[in-house]
């Protein structure tokens, strides 16, 4: 069974500044995708980015990047230049590869990004 | 991109009655729809997955027979609470796959049972 581990329940971070998100995972698989959900006080759940466990290079999507290191089992969120609108929690999960995968999420971050 | 429609987004009903949740996969087939409960602050638990002409299967400590869910098209999955109670009150959410796509999710129903 995999296991996802989010260790910071709580973050807080200034308005442009920039701030990492701890997650770690165990697993016996060799592929698998890895995720960061942002799930705002709406409750809806957004993508915010995913990697291939197959890629080495680290996924980015505009100011939000991932540290994944596979055999550290370990994959990080940076949020750089934080909006106001990043206040949410955020969701690391683990899918096997496969058409019936299901998520596996960590117990999640609050982040708050403040003036 | 590809679209799960959930409904209602939220209800309220009296101990002891039903409620039907529906997911939709609007532009894509979803061979499997996966149910989430999620309490206040809390993550996403896997209830069920549902596979689209079979049974569904169950996690672990979920009853099945309280929980009930159909899937009898590739584009509509239903989750039922039957005789709800006030401890059932919770999130639940839906998602499903797009082939190799990342799990979509739908909006959401917030259950209150008074």
């Amino acid at each position: 069974a995999q296991t996802v581990t989010q260790s910071q329940p709580e973050m807080s971070v200034q308005e442009a500044e920039t701030v990492t998100l701890s997650c770690t995972y165990d697993t016996s698989e060799n592929n698998y995708y890895l995720f960061w959900y942002k799930q705002p006080p709406s409750r809806q759940m957004i993508l915010v980015i995913r990697q291939e466990a197959y890629k080495q290079q680290n996924a980015t999507e505009n100011r939000f990047s991932v540290n994944f290191q596979k055999a550290a089992k370990s994959f990080s969120l940076k949020i750089s230049d934080s909006q106001l609108g990043d206040t949410a929690m955020y969701f690391c999960a683990f899918m096997k590869t496969g058409t019936a995968s299901k998520l596996t999420f960590g117990t999640g971050t609050r982040l708050q990004v403040t003036l | 991109g590809a679209v799960v429609s959930q409904h209602p987004s939220w209800v309220i009903c009296k101990s002891g009655t039903s409620v039907k949740i529906e997911c939709r996969s609007l532009d894509f087939q979803a061979t499997t729809m996966f149910w989430y409960r999620q309490f206040p602050k809390q993550s996403l638990m896997l209830m069920a997955t549902s596979n689209e002409g079979s049974k569904a299967t169950y996690e672990q400590g979920v009853e099945k027979d309280k929980f009930l869910i159909n899937h009898a098209s590739l584009t509509l999955s239903t989750l039922t609470v039957t005789s709800a109670h006030p401890e059932d009150s919770s999130f639940y959410i839906c998602s499903s796959h797009g082939g190799n796509s990342p799990l979509h999710f739908g909006n959401g129903t917030r259950l209150t049972v008074t």
